[in-house]
């Protein structure tokens, strides 16, 4: 099956610099890859996701960037603020089959923006 | 719209109790999912139907967890007899459909979860 793994497990930036949390997968065949955000005790939401037939796509502060050759995925987050602070994961996707529909997540990545 | 609504939203049992619970999906979502998610750890597959079928169970504990879909509608999780490990979110997540080649939507949307603490 799938494996992604997610680096760093923690990350500490200042108010309004930038953070970068990149993601791996092993199936050459997942080309789905969505980002959520999840806050202590709270549901997981998706903030971004990305398709293998697109490269970068970007909404306000948040970018992400795929690499089909290298199978590598990151999230950009510009402007950091206090709110971003939260858990983040990726996840990767194969459509086809039966395992459509089915994501596998990275550990997370704690994300901590200071004042 | 209704999100994803699971109860309870809080479950405290002893080792080897059962104990349940249920999910209903977004209205008209066919696709359901079971994850669970261990502290420090992102959400892991637990069973996914279509419908009132299955999809993937693979990665369900059979010999104590068993989930239906009745109806293809709500769906319930059970862990009978429950272990220390199982302590997790048990997050319930729905989607409109298996998916298919175009500009789909996944629109895979979890529940608020059901932390259990098996003691």
């Amino acid at each position: 099956g799938e494996n992604v793994e997610q680096h760093p497990s923690t990350l500490s930036v200042q108010e309004g610099d930038s953070a970068v949390i990149k993601c791996t997968y092993s199936d050459s065949a997942s080309n789905y890859f969505p980002w959520y955000k999840q806050e202590l005790g709270k549901r997981p939401q998706l903030i971004i996701d990305i398709r293998s037939n697109v490269g970068e796509k970007k909404d306000q502060r948040i970018a992400v960037t795929l690499n089909k050759t290298a199978k590598h995925f990151s999230l950009h987050i510009t402007e950091t603020q206090p709110e971003d602070s939260a858990v983040y994961f990726c996840a990767a996707s194969r459509r086809g089959g039966s395992t459509l529909g089915r994501l596998y997540f990275g550990r997370g990545t704690q994300l901590t923006v200071w004042p | 719209e209704a999100g994803v609504a699971q109860s309870p939203r809080y479950k405290i049992i002893e080792k080897r109790q059962s104990v349940a619970f249920w999910c209903n999906p977004i209205s008209g979502h066919a696709t359901l999912y079971w994850y669970q998610q261990i502290l420090g750890q992102g959400p892991k597959l637990l069973i996914q139907f279509q419908n009132n079928g299955v999809v993937d169970d693979s990665q369900l504990p059979k010999d104590r967890f068993s989930a239906e879909r009745l109806k293809g509608v709500d769906s319930t999780l059970k862990i009978q007899p429950a272990k220390l490990e199982d302590s997790a979110v048990y997050l319930c997540a729905s989607s409109p459909s298996l998916g298919e080649t175009g500009n789909h939507n996944y629109g895979y949307t979890f529940g608020s979860g059901t932390r259990l603490t098996v003691v």
